[in-house]
């Protein structure tokens, strides 16, 4: 079945530098990927979607990029600030017909002043 | 626009009993689906819905139940509760079967 693995342990940077945070998956070919952003005790709120024919795409501060043949997306938020610290996870459509999306256990970003 | 709702916020259960969680979509979005969240883990897909129709299961029992009405507000239903069933459940809802979803603030369901 499908894997999708988020870096467990919390990253904490400093106020400005650049955060990369990494999602690798196995056993899978999605069709597409997104982040989320899930702040505690709130739902996730979606930041960026990906399809597999681009490589990356850009928000803002925010950039994403998807490599299909190294199964791994990264997700790159610049000028970093404190209101970036929050839990981010990564999710991929469904292995069936993309009718669910399959999440990342998240990653804890912690950005401080 | 006022964003995905659900009801009730909290929810405090005993094992064996039953319980009806309550989501409403954005409006216009035609799809809505179901996640449960265990803490520190990220949301397991439940049900997805679009027009009505079920459109996905994910791998829960069958005490687990869900349907969307005309109005495309969705009700999920947990029968017979264990402790396991404790968690965050997530309503989100989409305008179009698959790409990004929309969530709720979720409903923290616990089990005693």
């Amino acid at each position: 079945s499908q894997k999708i693995e988020q870096n467990s342990e919390a990253l904490n940077i400093q106020e400005g530098k650049t955060a990369t945070l990494t999602c690798n998956y196995t056993n899978y070919s999605p069709a597409y990927l997104q982040w989320y952003r899930q702040d505690p005790g709130r739902g996730p709120v979606f930041l960026l979607l990906i399809r597999e024919n681009e490589k990356e795409k850009r928000k803002e501060r925010l950039k994403v990029t998807f490599d299909t043949t190294l199964k791994q997306s990264l997700f790159h938020i610049t000028a970093s600030q404190p209101a970036d610290s929050a839990t981010y996870l990564c999710a991929l459509d469904g292995d069936n017909a993309g009718n669910m999306l399959t999440f990342g256990g998240g990653t804890r970003l912690m950005v401080k002043p | 626009d006022a964003g995905v709702t659900q009801s009730p916020t909290h929810l405090i259960k005993t094992r064996g009993q039953h319980v009806t969680l309550r989501c409403s979509p954005i409006s216009g979005h035609k799809s809505v689906s179901w996640y449960q969240q265990v803490l520190g883990q990220g949301p397991q897909f439940i049900f997805q819905y679009y027009e009505k129709e079920e459109r996905g299961r994910g791998n829960f029992p069958d005490r687990f139940s869900a349907r969307q009405f005309p109005n495309y507000s969705s009700e999920l239903n947990v029968n017979a509760l264990l402790l396991g069933d404790s968690a965050l459940y997530l309503c989100a809802s989409s305008p179009r079967l698959i790409y990004e979803q929309y969530f709720g603030p979720g409903t923290r369901l616990t089990v005693t």
